[in-house]
């Protein structure tokens, strides 16, 4: 079955380290995603991909890095220089369709990543 | 922030009311959707408006926008008690950002019953 697999589900980290969340897609989707979500908070969008070897700083991309070599992947650093990482990490991935787009998205079950 | 706004951020309704929510952007767009999301589940997906659109419908739902206030509204006609969620315009920006996806903050509806 298709779909968008984010790991880990559960991250500790120790202050001062960087830390690589994974997200892969076998959608053969072309735009990818990455979102945060704090309690309380609707979503906000760090970085975003619409082909390989391309990205977009989103909202709140400082202290965050991402990759694009395959399609299928769009892996998010979070580095040491993010001053408050503790949070819910969700990627997203759609087909990329300027015209007849319908809009529908698919969303990974998401990564929390919690800063000890 | 470039989000916008959605309001109100919780409404509480009768079944067989109507429910409406808004959503503002700041920067244009080339086209909004809205999502709803059940308590503990996933986002589903329930329409798309295009920026040369001004309304949409889909079963009790009414999506209309007006891009000269630069705002939407979802409107669900006769509610019911599974209509309880929350509900999110993303936002999809236009021009030179267009791809960027922006979701709003959500507007948490209850119909009782």
């Amino acid at each position: 079955d298709g779909g968008i697999t984010q790991s880990p589900k559960y991250l500790f980290r120790k202050e001062g380290q960087n830390v690589t969340l994974s997200c892969e897609q076998n959608l053969n989707h072309d735009a990818m995603y990455w979102y945060r979500q704090d309690p309380g908070q609707g979503l906000r969008l760090i970085y975003y991909s619409q082909i390989v070897n391309d990205f977009q700083k989103g909202d709140i991309a400082e202290g965050y890095s991402v990759s694009r070599e395959k399609k299928e992947s769009f892996p998010l650093t979070v580095t040491s220089a993010q001053k408050n990482p503790t949070a819910f990490y969700l990627c997203v991935s759609s087909i990329w369709w300027l015209e007849g787009w319908t809009g529908e998205l698919f969303f990974g079950e998401g990564s929390r990543l919690t800063v000890l | 922030s470039q989000q916008g706004e959605e309001d109100p951020q919780a409404l509480s309704i009768q079944e067989g009311e109507n429910a409406t929510m808004n959503c503002s952007y700041k920067t244009s767009i080339n086209n909004l959707q809205w999502y709803r999301q059940n308590s503990g589940r996933g986002l589903v997906h329930l329409i798309l408006i295009r920026s040369n659109e001004r309304e949409k419908h889909s079963g009790r739902l009414r999506v209309t926008l007006d891009t000269s206030k630069k705002s939407s509204s979802l409107l669900i006609t006769a509610s019911r008690a599974a209509d309880t969620a929350s509900y999110f315009c993303v936002r999809n920006a236009g021009g030179t950002s267009y791809g960027k996806l922006t979701f709003g903050q959500g507007t948490i509806l209850t119909v009782h019953p």
